[in-house]
């Protein structure tokens, strides 16, 4: 089993269509969470945080559950530029107090117009 | 403040030879990552540094040498390219080594690589 797990899609909504995805870990250890976002051909780059509390980052909303070890990426009123791959990041503290930061494979949003 | 570079951007290689990426940083950044991303497998760590002069394995380091002589560089290696090192190639370095919740990873833009 992956130790991060998502749904690779594709995801294809039209334009305005709230849209969710989900992430799944193994490690029950890890200690935080976080949504990335890729374009094509692009470096990832920093969506936004998980927190417990779940947070909000205008159309983005993000929750983390720690008992059913799942993270979740929602997006509301989906415009075009929305379209990218979404990878969920997973940072544990592996054998002698490193950072390690696993990746899942990402989800593929399309929005068609 | 160029953030993460990458050299070089596009490689072409024959299978037998070696290279080496470089990343270099220049936001004094502890910790410092090497990946490769290949279609429908997503990011797979190969090396990483905790700091300068250390390096650790990542889950896919076979084939691939790492060295952090200085703290603000990070080079990969590849002794003896094989076609299955084909990728495109991701360096990062992270914001803090500390057990907060801030973990902002800041990406090169990749190196893509093709081994004939």
């Amino acid at each position: 089993r992956k130790e991060v797990e998502q749904d690779p899609g594709p995801f294809n909504v039209p334009e305005g269509a709230t849209v969710a995805f989900n992430c799944t870990y193994s490690n029950s250890a890890s200690q935080s969470f976080f949504w990335y976002r890729q374009d094509c051909r692009k470096e990832p780059k920093l969506l936004m945080s998980v927190y417990s509390s779940g947070n909000e980052d205008g159309r983005f909303t993000a929750q983390l559950n720690r008992a059913s070890q799942y993270i979740s990426l929602l997006i509301r009123d989906s415009k075009l530029s929305d379209s990218a791959t979404y990878l969920c990041v997973v940072i544990s503290i592996s054998s002698g107090s490193a950072r390690q930061l696993t990746f899942g494979s990402g989800t593929q949003l399309t929005v068609l117009p | 403040n160029a953030g993460v570079t990458q050299t070089p951007k596009f490689r072409v290689l024959k299978t037998g030879q070696s290279m080496t990426l470089l990343c270099a940083q220049d936001m004094n950044h502890e910790y410092m990552y090497w990946y490769r991303q290949d279609p429908g497998m997503g990011l797979r760590l190969i090396h990483y540094s905790v700091g300068e002069g250390t390096t650790a394995k990542g889950e896919v380091p076979d084939g691939y040498n790492v060295s952090r002589l200085k703290k603000q560089n990070f080079l990969l290696g590849l002794e003896s390219a094989a076609p299955s090192q084909t990728s495109v190639y991701f360096c990062a370095s992270l914001l803090r080594n500390d057990y907060s919740n801030t973990g902002e990873l800041f990406f090169g833009e990749g190196s893509r690589l093709t081994v004939l």
